[in-house]
């Protein structure tokens, strides 16, 4: 079975430094990975996803992730981050075979001043 | 807005009691999915239907129990409540099976067992 792991619960980071946001898969089969963003009081937003082709994928607001197969990782990035983007990040896994979509614990992003 | 309502938003209950959560998926989407997220847990996938069947099934406790109805919308039932029950229960939909699209989420029902 696919399973998603987080490897931080929380990320402090300054406004307009830059932040990286880990996440590994396992899976025996090949998967889709997701990340979705969670701000306060809201449901999940798809940020962006990786299905084939290119490794590196990226969202309209600046956010870019790379699929490292190898690694089983997909770790989130983002140049320089601004206070809009606090908010809680999950990672997801889907794989073919199987129509479940697994998520991380999520990883919160705190933004400091 | 996602376009994916959710009813109750908040409930407050006692332990061995039953709720029923209700989810709307957006128009023209045929699955539903039902996650429950917790502190310590963080977001665990219940169960999914696809056009009023059962699809996929996950952590899903015998307590609880699930149905989409002919208009796809859905019903979340929860029943001998205890108090570790108290989470953020989520409904997303997707037009297909969601494994290469994109999951739409309702904003929640929390509920608390006292």
């Amino acid at each position: 079975a696919q399973s998603v792991t987080q490897l931080d619960s929380q990320v402090p980071v300054f406004e307009e430094a830059p932040v990286e946001l880990r996440c590994n898969y396992s899976s025996s089969v090949s998967v889709y990975l997701f990340w979705y963003v969670q701000y306060p009081n809201q449901g999940l937003q798809l940020l962006l996803k990786y299905l084939s082709g290119s490794t590196l994928v990226e969202s309209i607001n600046g956010f870019e992730a790379e699929f490292n197969k190898s690694q089983t990782s997909f770790h989130l990035r983002k140049p320089s981050v601004h206070i809009s983007d606090t908010a809680e990040y999950f990672c997801a896994v889907s794989d073919t075979r199987d129509d479940k979509i697994i998520f991380g614990k999520g990883t919160r992003l705190h933004i400091l001043p | 807005d996602s376009g994916v309502t959710q009813t109750p938003k908040h409930l407050i209950t006692a332990t061995g009691q039953r709720v029923t959560l209700r989810c709307s998926p957006r128009s023209g989407d045929l699955s539903v999915y039902w996650y429950q997220q917790s502190l310590d847990q963080g977001l665990q996938f219940l169960i999914q239907y696809y056009n009023g069947e059962e699809r996929a099934k996950g952590n899903i406790l015998e307590r609880f129990s699930a149905q989409q109805f002919p208009d796809l919308h859905s019903e979340l039932n929860l029943s001998s409540l205890e108090l570790g029950d108290s989470a953020l229960y989520f409904c997303a939909s997707s037009v297909g099976l969601a494994l290469t699209g994109e999951l739409f989420f309702g904003e929640g029902s929390r509920l608390t067992v006292l």
